[in-house]
């Protein structure tokens, strides 16, 4: 499975984007990126997932590198709620063998 | 509304006792899966079930063990509990073709005294 790289820490001021990115140099070809959160004293919470295109729901927006070696999760405007460890983490699709491994994350500090 | 329960939410123990935390979801979701998070640390999987009468061991070894007997409850059981299990237990579930898209319980703080 690739390995993925996060800074433990940022911060971003409340209302502005905050962007936080991970490093997946050794991805493969059918290995998706997935995005989780964790809020302090809450489970996990998925955010989105993506394979080489960008996507973008409700919550986020991820970019990913035409090469694939890099990804970035984008909160187009933070608020203090979003105040948590961010988790990327790389995987194959719906394999039933594999199961989620949440690393150290990137620790991210919405401030007023 | 669909969802994903744990009850207790805080639980403290003294040493010996045997403990159940509880897990059910209403998702009707066949995979589920028990974590251990200590406070500012990573989350380690310690057990998972592909369905009913399915129980698996996770990544890290724990000395809890599970039961699934009914597709909605996940109940994790420790026979006697030592403080060296004071942790967060965080259950979860998904679909079995999309398991990396989790939906997780608010989690259990243990401690054990």
């Amino acid at each position: 499975d690739a390995k993925t790289t996060q800074p433990p820490s940022m911060d971003c001021a409340e209302g502005r984007a905050a962007n936080l990115p991970c490093n997946h140099s050794t991805i493969s070809g059918n290995e998706y990126v997935y995005w989780y959160r964790q809020i302090h004293s809450q489970g996990p919470q998925y955010i989105i997932h993506g394979l080489k295109n960008n996507e973008t729901n409700e919550m986020a927006s991820l970019i990913i590198t035409e090469d694939r070696k890099s990804s970035t999760l984008i909160l187009p405007h933070a608020t203090l709620r979003d105040t948590a460890v961010y988790y990327c983490i790389v995987r194959v699709k719906d394999n039933a063998g594999n199961m989620l491994t949440f690393g150290g994350g990137t620790r991210l500090m919405v401030k007023p | 509304e669909a969802d994903i329960y744990q009850t207790p939410r805080y639980l403290v123990i003294g040493t010996g006792k045997k403990i159940t935390l509880e897990c059910s979801q209403t998702m009707g979701h066949d995979k589920m899966y028990w974590y251990q998070q200590d406070p500012g640390m990573e989350l380690h999987l310690i057990h998972y079930s592909y369905g009913v009468n399915s129980t698996e061991k996770g990544d890290l070894s724990s000395e809890s063990t599970v039961s699934r007997i009914r597709t909605e409850h996940f109940p994790l059981t420790l026979e006697s509990a030592r403080p060296s299990h004071t942790s967060q237990y965080l259950c979860a579930s998904s679909e079995p073709d999309r398991v990396f898209e989790q939906f997780f319980g608010p989690g259990t703080r243990l401690t054990v005294l």
